[in-house]
């Protein structure tokens, strides 16, 4: 398996743009989760799907964040628009249900730059 | 609340044997994840304790004490390759990890 795939690897964009993050799961695992990692805040849990239904996005940072799981192998992460305060490498990362989510898998991230 | 609290950082020499402690306060815990991430890198899983005890995994070992709230990951042998940061995570009865704020393990030859 090819691992979770995350893109684009690096976003640089100005401040006030639309940034889509992008991300394809494992094949077969039914929980995604979106991450953000800061050195100030470390890795917080943005959102996370099951079977494509959003369960928990009380991480969202506030109503400029949106994410959707259109079907069991992409999400998005949309940030409008962004603010040099969004600039972090987000993770996206997959798991299978038996795990309890306990065994996730990350994909590369995504290092966004806001100017 | 909840929390979780783990040395910033921690050196050791090549070949040594170093222990990385996190204790944590949070309701409805199920188990502690420990997972390494290289500069640079992602995170990826190591291991998980369910239960009060010891986990070996190869060099890698990790203990959970649940009365105490408390867990550690051993790494022995250490090789320059385990410079790296480790995070233990608390998993919630909802799926979700409650990650720790890591620690950055310097190896120095």
């Amino acid at each position: 398996d090819a691992g979770v795939i995350q893109s684009p690897r690096h976003e640089v964009t100005e401040m006030g743009q639309e940034v889509t993050l992008r991300c394809k799961p494992i094949s077969g695992h039914d929980y995604l989760f979106w991450y953000r990692q800061t050195m100030m805040r470390g890795l917080e849990l943005l959102i996370y799907f099951n079977n494509n239904v959003p369960i928990d996005d009380s991480g969202m940072p506030e109503d400029r964040f949106s994410a959707k799981m259109p079907n069991a192998s992409f999400s998005t992460l949309k940030i409008q628009p962004s603010e040099p305060r969004d600039s972090a490498v987000y993770f996206c990362a997959s798991s299978l249900g038996t795990s309890g989510g306990v065994e996730q898998f990350f994909g590369p991230g995504t290092r966004l730059t806001v100017l | 609340g909840q929390s979780l609290e783990q040395p910033s950082e921690v050196t050791a020499v090549e070949g040594a044997i170093v222990q990385i402690n996190c204790t944590y306060q949070t309701s409805g815990f199920y188990g502690l994840s420990w997972y390494q991430q290289h500069d640079g890198g992602a995170p990826t899983f190591l291991s998980y304790n369910g239960l009060d005890g010891l986990e070996e995994t190869g060099r890698f070992s990790s203990f959970l004490s649940r009365s105490d709230s408390y867990g550690y990951l051993l790494l022995q042998e250490l090789q320059m390759k385990d410079s790296a940061s480790y995070f233990c995570a608390v998993k919630r009865s909802n799926y979700q990890l409650i990650w720790g704020a890591g620690t950055k393990l310097i190896i120095k030859p």
